[in-house]
């Protein structure tokens, strides 16, 4: 199996930047991915890491330790808009050919102006 | 070109009831998975098919089961519910072959549950 933590939940400003922690632990990993979730609404992909290092995608970036089984999202430049539950979720190639996703269980980020 | 769809929105059951939940996949994608979210948690994973067949399973009982039709869209199961089986139901569709570079899942808006 595989525990995959994050914290509950983090408060910044307007304008700030934040960065929300993952980490994981399989023996078949084969990607780790992010998504937003806003409120009664689905899962949006947000970033995809398969080897280590830093993805940068706009005011959206994402780090990849495979060996610490750690990632990290970094959200620049907050707007109120980012007011979402962040999704951790790391593919798991142990089974089959075929990996399915392991979500961890969200970090709520509140942006306050 | 359509994302991807569930239906019904809403459902309310009572508990002992049975439900089908349907899922259309996006446009081109062949693979149908179903995760189970209750409220606070992340989706958890229920199970993938693939080629109208189930291919990897959750860890959740014989009450959840699904079908794959030959247009790829998907339907989702659940006999004897039970008040624990509230949550929302989301579908994601991929697509297994074609060499994506990293099969990114696309939601679809989900299905919420509610057991009596």
């Amino acid at each position: 199996g595989q525990n995959i933590d994050q914290p509950t939940e983090m408060t910044a400003t307007e304008g700030a930047i934040v960065q929300i922690n993952c980490t994981y632990q399989t023996s078949g990993f084969n990607g780790l991915f992010w998504y937003q979730q806003h409120a009664g609404e689905a899962p949006t992909f947000l970033s995809y890491n398969v080897l280590d290092g830093l993805e940068e995608k706009g005011r959206f970036s994402s780090f990849l330790s495979r060996s610490k089984g750690y990632s990290y999202l970094l959200l620049k430049e907050l707007q109120m808009k980012d007011s979402a539950s962040y999704l951790c979720a790391v593919r798991d190639m142990t089974t089959d050919s075929w990996g399915k996703l392991q979500f961890g269980a969200g970090t709520q980020v509140v942006v306050t102006p | 070109d359509a994302g991807v769809t569930q239906s019904p929105t809403h459902l309310i059951k009572t508990r002992g009831q049975q439900v089908t939940l349907r899922c259309s996949p996006k446009s081109g994608h062949d693979t149908v998975s179903w995760y189970q979210q209750a409220l606070g948690q992340g989706p958890q994973f229920i199970f993938q098919y693939y080629e109208e067949e189930e291919r990897q399973r959750g860890n959740f009982p014989d009450r959840f089961s699904g079908h794959q039709y030959p247009n790829y869209s998907s339907e989702l199961n659940v006999n004897a519910l039970l008040l624990g089986d509230s949550a929302l139901y989301l579908c994601a569709s991929s697509l297994r072959s074609g060499g994506a570079r990293y099969n990114e899942q696309f939601f679809g808006p989900g299905t919420r549950l509610t057991v009596l």
